[in-house]
């Protein structure tokens, strides 16, 4: 099993609409999530760290859930600027970051 | 200043070439960190230092050498590269050492590099 799984997509999503992916981890002992998004060529930029209380930032929701080892992320009211890959990042304290393969997302006009 | 600037953003060369890759960050990050990324996939680490001190070295090809000047800079020293070793390198900063709590990485734009 990969120590960071998300679904690659691509996940085709029309302007306005509400879309949410997850990403699964391995190791129970994980203690720092984040989403980072990645355009096309360019390098990743940290979208927002996971908290277990969740945690919100205008149009994006992100969630961690420690008892099934998954973390999420929501995009409401999604733009054609959300279109990217957005990698799922896991760590501990003392260890490298593992980077999930990421998922792509199209928004469609 | 929150920015990781790399140097050059492309880049072309021989397999007989020796050239360098470098990075820069004038945020006081201590921890410094190379990444490779073929397309479609997750960036790979390559190497991290930490206090100007190296780290990690994910078991990368003597081709590829580090180097730390001081803590701002970050160097990559190239030579006699393979085909298979294109790809887009990235250079990032986090602001405590290696490992620290909750530790955020601040990526460069990258340098793509095709070896031919």
């Amino acid at each position: 099993r990969k120590e960071v799984e998300q679904d690659p997509g691509p996940f085709n999503v029309p302007e306005g609409a509400t879309v949410a992916f997850n990403c699964t981890y391995s190791n129970s002992a994980s203690q720092s999530f984040f989403w980072y998004r990645q355009d096309c060529r360019k390098e990743p930029k940290l979208l927002m760290s996971v908290y277990s209380s969740g945690n919100e930032d205008g149009r994006f929701t992100a969630q961690l859930n420690r008892a099934s080892q998954y973390i999420s992320l929501l995009i409401r009211d999604s733009k054609l600027s959300d279109s990217a890959t957005y990698l799922c990042v896991v760590t501990r304290v003392g260890e490298k970051l593992t980077f999930g393969t990421g998922t792509r997302l199209t928004i469609i006009p | 200043d929150t920015e990781v600037t790399q140097t050059p953003k492309h880049l072309v060369m021989g397999m007989t070439n020796k050239k360098s890759l470098k990075c820069e960050q004038h945020m006081g990050h201590r921890a410094m960190y190379w990444y490779k990324q073929k397309a479609k996939k997750p960036p790979e680490l390559m190497f991290v230092y930490s206090y100007e001190k190296l780290s990690i070295n994910e078991s990368v090809p003597s081709r590829f050498s580090p180097e730390c000047p001081n803590s701002s800079l970050l160097n990559l020293h190239l030579h006699a590269l393979q085909p298979e070793d294109s790809a887009l390198y990235l250079c990032a900063s986090s602001q405590g050492g290696f490992g620290a709590t909750n530790e955020k990485l601040f990526f460069g734009s990258g340098t793509q590099l095709s070896v031919l």
